[in-house]
């Protein structure tokens, strides 16, 4: 079945500086979706990436999808102690409605 | 965006025992799903809520384990039969809606259930 794998599982930060996580298929993408859970809280959508080499902004966060819609990143730039949190991918594959998320990348961020 | 309250948010079990977690939205929803999260894990979807017909389970969660009801289009319940301290986990209800232009999750809170 479609596996969604996630990279690194944690990660731990000074203030400051830059993180990323990447996501990686096994099989090609229609889209990729990013969402943050924050430590006792849920899931929360971010962002969608549909076309291939897409990059999208959101003020200090940097989402690119890969050429061949397999994989994709989240690169944060100068962490802040808010951006503390769960950040997970989730990959639909092509003509399927389930929604397939990676296992996450834990962030901590040092103050 | 979609409202979604879920009850309880939390409870404590007895192995053996069955616990039914509801899930209300605040809009009417074609799609609904339940998800469980254990401590520190992703998020695996246990099956998705179908109005007026049975609910679709994924490879691994059966309907007699997880009785799931999709009585109207705002309202799912999922049943944890016969607990065992496996089943212990953060179950999350989740409906699809747009944010823009774009179909996205919403989840519930969540019900954290401990099973002694």
């Amino acid at each position: 079945g479609q596996q969604v794998m996630q990279i690194p599982q944690y990660q731990h930060v000074q203030e400051g500086e830059d993180f990323t996580t990447y996501c990686n298929s096994s099989t090609t993408l229609s889209n990729i979706q990013w969402y943050k859970q924050r430590p006792g809280g849920h899931p929360v959508f971010l962002i969608q990436l549909v076309k291939s080499g897409e990059v999208k902004k959101q003020k200090r966060l940097t989402f690119q999808f890969g050429e061949a819609k397999k994989n994709s990143s989240l690169h944060i730039t100068a962490t802040q102690t808010t951006d503390v949190g769960t950040y997970f991918c989730a990959g639909r594959q092509g003509g399927s409605e389930k929604l397939v998320f990676g296992k996450g990348t834990k962030l901590t961020v040092n103050p | 965006s979609a409202v979604i309250s879920q009850k309880p948010s939390r409870d404590i079990c007895q192995r053996g025992t069955s616990l039914t977690i509801q899930c209300q939205v605040d809009s009417q929803v074609t799609m609904m799903f339940w998800y469980r999260q254990q401590p520190g894990q992703s998020l695996t979807l246990i099956a998705t809520a179908n109005q007026g017909s049975e609910a679709t389970y994924e490879s691994g969660f059966v309907i007699d384990k997880f009785p799931i009801s999709r009585p109207n289009l705002t309202f799912s319940t999922l049943t944890v039969s016969n607990m065992s301290p496996e089943d212990s986990s953060i179950y999350l209800c989740s409906v699809e809606g747009p944010t823009g232009s774009v179909e996205t999750q919403y989840f519930g809170p969540g019900t954290r259930l401990l099973v002694l």
